[in-house]
């Protein structure tokens, strides 16, 4: 299993970046994807969920209505819009395949947001 | 939302020591859904435990989990140098969001 991420960097607040992770060594269309973020020094937090046909998508309270997931399974890529960043967005992303059970089981190395004027 | 409260914070220990690490959620934790993550420095967190107390691919015998309800631990039978690094519990119910612990920092005593 490889999860690999791409499109952080540095935007201003109010911007927008779209995050991109290619997924290889399993059946990406049998399984839930997530993003978490980890904020510098800080701990994990859940941001995002989607279901196999992404028929439901789910999202934490903090990024609810700039954030949005989605995803493309003959590519095997897992997106994350991210509108009207603010500063707290800043952090490492990761994306995450859910397990057989729930559980996340495999994590990509992530991708740095930084939000900063 | 499921808050999940990990102690203690930080935890001093020596390679060989026992190692009991704790977290509590602010309530039940339906069917079990609860994992253990290890987090080292500068990489990405792995998954240890799933399901309170079924052990991931390729995690040693000496990580096991326990625990029903509010309450679970990790333990680590025998410390090994490579064992020293940040722990996280998390829940996975059937629902988001799915709430991580603060983590616990175990370090070299």
């Amino acid at each position: 299993v490889q999860l690999v991420e791409s499109g952080g960097g540095l935007v201003q607040p109010g911007g927008s970046l779209r995050l991109s992770c290619v997924a290889s060594g399993f059946t990406f269309a049998g399984y839930w994807m997530h993003w978490v973020r980890q904020a510098p020094g800080k701990g994990l937090e859940w941001v995002s969920c989607i279901t196999p046909d992404a028929g439901t998508i789910g999202y934490a309270d903090s990024v609810k209505g700039r954030f949005t997931i989605s995803r493309d399974n003959a590519q095997e890529t897992l997106y994350l819009q991210m509108n009207s960043l603010r500063a707290d967005d800043t952090a490492l992303y990761y994306c995450v395949k859910d397990g057989s059970h729930g559980e996340f089981d495999y994590w990509g190395q992530g991708t740095l947001v930084t939000v900063s004027s | 939302e499921i808050v999940l409260t990990q102690s203690p914070g930080t935890l001093s220990l020596s390679p060989g020591e026992r190692a009991t690490l704790s977290c509590r959620a602010s309530q039940s934790v339906s069917s079990s859904y609860l994992a253990w993550y290890q987090q080292k420095f500068g990489q990405a967190p792995r998954l240890l435990i799933y399901g309170v107390s079924s052990r991931a691919t390729g995690i040693p015998d000496r990580f096991s989990g326990s625990g029903s309800g509010t309450d679970f631990t990790l333990t680590i039978s025998r410390l090994e140098p490579e064992d020293f690094a940040v722990y996280y519990c998390q829940q996975y119910t059937t629902s988001p969001p799915y709430t991580f612990g603060q983590g616990t920092k175990l370090e070299i005593k």
